[in-house]
């Protein structure tokens, strides 16, 4: 079955910084990549995603990044803000799965 | 619309008891599935379900059971609850479509401590 490993497990940066969450993947058949967001004590909310067909995707200072070939996917976070502190998890699906495989989580620190 | 609505928002149990955790979607998604996350930890799929009258199992589904009489209803049966099912639990949802997956939308999530 798909394994996702995610990383860093924990990322602190200063107000303004960049962040940069990686996943990788084991499937190749995989072709949907979603994030989530959650913040303390609420649900997870999906922020972005993309499909196999495109390499690159962005959302005001979200961007997500895809390398097909090495099986890993990036989330990207520009002028990070205090607000934007939260644990983020990626998945990964294939066409033929309803069920996500999702990465441990990364918690983000954004420090004011 | 509502999206996926969960009830109760906290409960406490005394171990052996009984519990149902409900979760309903307006969204006339195809798939529902309950997780629980442990403090600091990720999602752990306890059973899915693809359509009304069908349901399977997850990673964790020991102690409990769930149905799925309706598209929109997909309850969660705790029969006889153990502290290690302290948890909080979320139900979400999601569309099939023919032009490829789709992300989740989940609930707000139940808190259960069980003592």
């Amino acid at each position: 079955g798909e394994n996702v490993e995610q990383h860093p497990s924990t990322l602190s940066v200063q107000e303004g910084d960049s962040a940069v969450i990686k996943c990788t993947y084991s499937d190749s058949a995989s072709n949907y990549f979603p994030w989530y967001k959650q913040e303390l004590g609420k649900r997870p909310q999906l922020i972005i995603d993309i499909r196999s067909n495109v390499g690159e995707k962005k959302d005001q200072r979200i961007a997500v990044t895809l390398n097909k070939t090495a099986k890993h996917f990036s989330l990207h976070i520009t002028e990070t803000q205090p607000e934007d502190s939260a644990v983020y998890f990626c998945a990964a699906l294939s066409g033929g799965s309803y069920i996500p495989t999702f990465g441990r989580g990364t918690s983000l620190i954004v420090h004011p | 619309n509502a999206g996926v609505t969960q009830t109760p928002k906290f409960r406490i149990l005394k171990i052996g008891q009984s519990m149902t955790l409900q979760c309903t979607q307006d969204m006339n998604h195809n798939y529902m599935y309950w997780y629980r996350q442990d403090p600091g930890m990720g999602l752990k799929l306890i059973y899915y379900s693809v359509g009304a009258g069908i349901t399977d199992k997850g990673e964790v589904p020991n102690g409990y059971n769930v149905s799925r009489s309706t598209t929109e209803d997909f309850p969660l049966r705790l029969e006889l609850a153990a502290p290690s099912q302290t948890s909080v639990y979320f139900c979400a949802s999601s569309r099939k479509t023919g032009t490829g997956n789709q992300p989740q939308h989940f609930g707000d999530g139940t808190r259960l401590s069980i003592l």
